[in-house]
């Protein structure tokens, strides 16, 4: 059983479009997160979300929204897409945060015509 | 923002020799974490360590922490062909609001 998952793995869509990442995690987790790869393989936090709190990243353009329908989870949201926002999303959850180790989806690539 | 820097960007070796792949970050930590990443794939956890222990061993995997020159190294021995793949360090530092910091990575290619 995969332990984090997210659909699609490849997304091909026209500029100002509004698209969406599932991501689900049978973990039993209580973090989740978004990170955001670059072309140079740069890893950028998006989110960190918990049945508690929602850590928003104040670099992310709030056209990026994270929805969490329940604990197990937490779905991207990308309204009116750039060019820019190629790239490839990944989703990842841990048990409680950064103190413990991550474990990732195996992304998303955003491909913005 | 950025915390880790990898170091050297890039890494080509032959399969039997060791690697070593380091980094360096700016913040004090909690903890220092490396993962792999195949090429069109996610990131695997590694190792982590904490940022009072000094050294960890997992296998042919050896991570180093020197919290006074802010700097960890990751020792692969023994590489083999499979061991192809970008490493990346990833910090957890104080004040971060809980959330791990990524370097840029080291790109290693192990020759058969």
């Amino acid at each position: 059983d995969t332990a984090v998952s997210q659909t699609p793995k490849y997304l091909v869509t026209q500029m100002g479009n509004d698209k969406s990442i599932k991501c689900e995690q049978n973990l039993g987790h209580d973090t989740m997160y978004w990170y955001k790869q670059d072309s140079k393989k740069f890893l950028k936090i998006m989110f960190s979300y918990n049945n508690k709190e929602l850590i928003i990243n104040e670099t992310v353009p709030n056209r990026f929204s994270p929805k969490s329908p329940d604990k197990a989870h937490l779905n991207l949201h990308i309204n009116s897409l750039e060019l820019g926002d190629s790239a490839v999303y990944f989703c990842a959850s841990s048990q409680s945060g950064a103190s413990e180790k991550l474990f990732f989806g195996s992304g998303t690539q955003l491909s913005v015509l | 923002s950025q915390q880790g820097e990898e170091d050297p960007q890039a890494l080509s070796i032959q399969e039997g020799e060791n690697a070593t792949m380091n980094c360096s970050y700016k913040t004090s930590i909690n903890n220092l974490q490396w993962y792999r990443q195949n090429s069109g794939r996610g990131l695997v956890h590694l190792i982590l360590i904490r940022s009072n222990e000094r050294e960890k061993h997992s296998g042919r995997l050896r991570v180093t922490l020197d919290t006074s020159k802010k700097s960890s190294s990751l020792l692969i021995t023994a590489s083999r062909a499979a061991d192809t793949a970008s490493y990346f360090c990833a910090t957890d530092s104080k004040g971060s609001q809980g959330n791990l910091i990524f370097g840029k990575g080291t790109k290693l290619s192990v020759k058969p």
